[in-house]
Formats: structure tokens, sequence, C-alpha cells
């Protein structure tokens, strides 16, 4: 979807795990948000990240979740220590580098997260 | 909390044109107006954007009242895979964060 590569698609665990979901933004892209989404209820923004930057992490739970986006590689969301309730649909977006502008977020198709 | 209030849902006859409205009475002058779909679990997939002047592009066209307190989404021939959940979306001041809505359910009837 737009060129936002997320995965994996599904990722099973059991409570008490780590669940590590990766997110690579579209090329020429260098600002990657996650969102959350419940069944049935719209997105929920978590973080929002720039190369080696957490630019906003107001959407975060205080506990066992984070985020980075390294200088290579994807951006990881990690959750340890998964509860029943983190079983949603994660997305990440995208966009490009300029700052202020008004450009459009990109979104994946997102990771199915279930917690057994 | 969304800064848009949006129909629940709407049906729509096939070649006809789908016109989703939204609200935003509290828009700031600089903030621009967003419109994702959603189908069925994929991710929100972008549409259109504006600011105060209509526009269009080759998925739909986006019309913006003089004061700005709402805009409509139009779909001109609405087809069977336009069917998804529309979300209209003002993006926070001074942020990157979009607000999600409940968005509205378009059902486009054959």
């Amino acid at each position: 979807n737009a060129g936002v590569m997320q995965n994996p698609r599904h990722l099973v665990r059991r409570r008490g795990q780590e669940a590590r979901l990766r997110c690579s933004p579209m090329k020429g892209h260098s600002h990657v948000y996650w969102y959350r989404q419940l069944p049935e209820e719209g997105l929920k923004f978590m973080v929002y990240l720039q190369k080696e930057n957490i630019i906003d992490e107001s959407g975060m739970p205080k506990e066992r979740f984070s985020a980075e986006f390294p200088k290579e590689g994807p951006s990881i969301l990690r959750i340890q220590q998964v509860v029943r309730g983190d079983s949603a649909a994660y997305f990440c977006a995208s966009s490009p580098v300029r700052q202020g502008g008004n450009q459009p977020q990109h979104f994946g198709d997102g990771t199915r997260l279930s917690i057994l | 909390d969304a800064k848009t209030t949006q129909p629940t849902s709407m049906d729509c006859a096939e070649g006809r044109a789908a016109n989703l409205p939204c609200n935003h009475s509290t828009i700031s002058g600089n903030e621009y107006v967003y419109w994702y779909r959603q189908i069925h679990s994929q991710g929100p997939q972008y549409i259109i954007h504006g600011l105060k002047n209509n526009e269009t592009n080759e998925m739909a066209s986006l019309i913006i009242t003089e004061d700005r307190k709402s805009s409509t989404l139009i779909l001109p021939h609405a087809t069977l895979r336009d069917t998804a959940v529309y979300y209209c979306i003002v993006r926070v001041e001074g942020t990157y964060k979009y607000i999600f809505g409940t968005g509205t359910r378009l059902k486009v009837l054959a």
C-alpha cells in the first residue's frame, strides 16, 4: 500500500512474550508514524519518529512499549511482556523530508498482532 | 479527540456520485483537510487533501466551503470497489499527528 512495507503481516504471541513490528518507509521518506487500531475503531496515534529521533510519543503507553528508527534499517515498534489487550492492528505511515509542509502520510498494510 | 464529524454510514448506487460530508468547524486557518479510506483491514489509503480551494485528482474531488467549516468528498462514479470506511482528518495544528474519528462507512450497492 503506497510503498510502505510492514512485516510481519500477522504475528501471534503468548502473554509475556515480546513482539517486534517492523516498518520500512517509502523511498525518500524519513518521517515515520505508528498507529494502533482496535476492531471497529479508528486509528490511534502512538509515536512519530525521524531518523534516530523520537519527535512525539504522546500516544505511547508509558510501559512496555518502545519505538526506534535507526540510521540504517527499518523502524521498530517493540512491545515487551505482551498482554491480551495488546491485540490490535498496528499501522505504520511515512511522509517526506520537508517539515512544516502539508504532505500526506502514506500507510502500510499493518501488522495484526494476536495475543494468546 | 477528532476535530471532524462525519455521518456513520451512507449507501450509494453503483455508477452514481457519492458525496461524503465532513464538518470541521474548529479548523484553523492553516490546517489542511485530508481524506483517506480503509478497505476491509488494509491500511488507510490516501485520497486527497486541501486547504481552501477545491481540489481534484484521479480518484476524487474535494469541495471545501468558503468558511472552511465543512467539506465534501465526491467520488464521481462510485463502483463496488469504493465500498470502504472514509475518514476526514484535520491535522492537529503544529504537529504531524492525525486524529482519526470513526469515519463514514460507505456501501456501494449494485
